[in-house]
């Protein structure tokens, strides 16, 4: 699988837009973007997904870019239940490929009133 | 629609003893994955089961196993516990387990190990 890239840690305020980048420079054609993330001790949450087109979702919308070099996590108003740590993964198609998820340190995002 | 059930959630056992934990995936979900979470090492690996086979495997070592029943259900089981298996073991449950398919995580079970 791809390796992503993703700051260690960013801020946001409460109410505005939170966009968390992911850098993953050496993705396949056939490898999805997805999102999670996870509040402390909790199981991850699914986010999101795509793999060339922008997606959006009741949760979040995911901008990958034309050359799908980089995607962009976006929490158009962000609030304190957003607070977590978010993962950005890229995941081989295929039939035998599976369901393993390698996750890498994330982004602690800290949403403040 | 009820989500991924993991038992027992909190778990304390000594070193040498073995534990099996219990994940019930969503209903229609055929492939379950398992994942160990510690500090250190972060969100790691397992192994995922579809159709009762053992489809991927994490590198671990061989006293981590798992198995998956008929009715999906799976079971992880760690041998001869060492006190660095202490962690929270998390499984998650998708439809195929294919790239496009979502896969969703229960709760975990958190093993210490004393």
């Amino acid at each position: 699988d791809a390796k992503t890239t993703q700051p260690p840690s960013m801020d946001c305020a409460e109410g505005r837009a939170a966009n968390l980048p992911c850098n993953h420079s050496t993705i396949s054609g056939n490898e999805y973007v997805y999102w999670y993330r996870q509040i402390h001790s909790q199981g991850p949450q699914y986010i999101i997904h795509g793999l060339k087109n922008n997606e959006t979702n009741e949760m979040a919308s995911l901008i990958i870019t034309e050359d799908r070099k980089s995607s962009t996590l976006i929490l158009p108003h962000a609030t304190l239940r957003d607070t977590a740590v978010y993962y950005c993964i890229v995941r081989v198609a295929g039939d035998n490929a599976g369901n393993m998820l390698t996750f890498g340190g994330g982004t602690r995002l800290m949403v403040k009133p | 629609k009820a989500g991924v059930t993991q038992t027992p959630r909190y778990l304390i056992k000594t070193r040498g003893q073995q534990v099996t934990l219990s994940c019930s995936p969503i209903s229609g979900h055929r492939s379950v994955s398992w994942y160990q979470q510690t500090p250190g090492q972060g969100l790691q690996f397992l192994f995922e089961y579809f159709s009762e086979t053992q489809r991927n495997k994490g590198n671990f070592p061989g006293r981590f196993s798992g198995r998956q029943f008929s009715n999906s259900r799976s079971e992880m089981n760690v041998s001869t516990l060492e006190l660095g298996d202490s962690a929270l073991y998390l499984c998650a449950s998708s439809r195929t387990g294919t790239a496009n398919t979502e896969a969703f995580f229960g709760q975990g079970t958190r093993l210490t190990v004393v």
